[in-house]
């Protein structure tokens, strides 16, 4: 059975940095990418990235760009989401996602993990 | 930068067909995908290839593309399929692009 289990929810202040993880499961993890997509509070659905954990070939959202820090562990089956300096606006669900890629079908997700809430505030 | 345009709500009556609507320039060239999250829930894949179901989905859920729309048709709704449905896809670049949500209502 296909899992992708998230780390536990973050309670953070402004500034300060802080990692999620992702742990996939059931399948091949370098075979797969990982992409990451955050929904904030009452809101709609953003895709800010995703990795192939085979050879860590990693894609950015333009929107998210030198805001966050998509890795990934093959050796643990693990991908990872990072920020230095996290900001209020940080403040989402963020949920991982299994990748299915290739150049005729593009991007889409078949299976997602349960998500990890991110809280920042002072 | 590329957008896709859904309505922010559908409602319809239990045993109804509902329709939710996607609309994107790239979509003639670019296959589009569809999901349903229901509060509290990570979102599920519904619809891939623009038409084609997973296993697991029940045969009421149903897609189809003509032009720059793709259609998320759900046939004989019940009320277990009231939930937030997104469509996805991506632009020229191959960046992913993700819908605005619709939020269907069974009444």
């Amino acid at each position: 059975e296909v899992q992708l289990v998230q780390s536990g929810a973050e309670v953070k202040k402004p500034g300060e940095s802080l990692k999620i993880s992702c742990k996939g499961s059931g399948y091949s993890f370098t075979s797969y990418w990982i992409g990451w997509v955050r929904q904030m509070p009452g809101k709609g659905l953003e895709w800010m990235g995703i990795i192939y954990p085979g050879d860590s070939d990693t894609r950015y959202s333009p929107s998210f760009q030198g805001q966050v820090t998509i890795s990934a562990d093959k050796s643990i089956s693990t991908a990872y989401l990072q920020w230095s300096s996290l900001k209020a606006s940080d403040t989402a669900m963020y949920y991982c996602a299994r990748g299915f890629y290739s150049s005729s079908l593009g991007y889409y997700f078949d299976y997602w993990g349960q998500g990890t809430l991110v809280t920042v505030s002072s | 930068s590329y957008e896709l345009t859904q309505p922010p709500s559908v409602s319809v009556s239990p045993g109804q067909t509902a329709r939710i609507t996607c609309s994107g320039d790239a979509l003639p060239k670019q296959y589009a995908y569809w999901y349903q999250q229901k509060p509290g829930q990570a979102p599920v894949l519904v619809i891939y290839k623009d038409s084609e179901r997973p296993s697991g989905i029940p045969e009421r859920f149903s897609g189809s593309s003509s032009g720059t729309t793709v259609t998320l048709t759900i046939s004989g709704v019940q009320a277990e399929d009231e939930a937030d449905y997104y469509c996805q896809s991506a632009d020229s670049s191959g960046t992913v692009v993700f819908g605005g949500g619709t939020k269907l209502t069974v009444l």
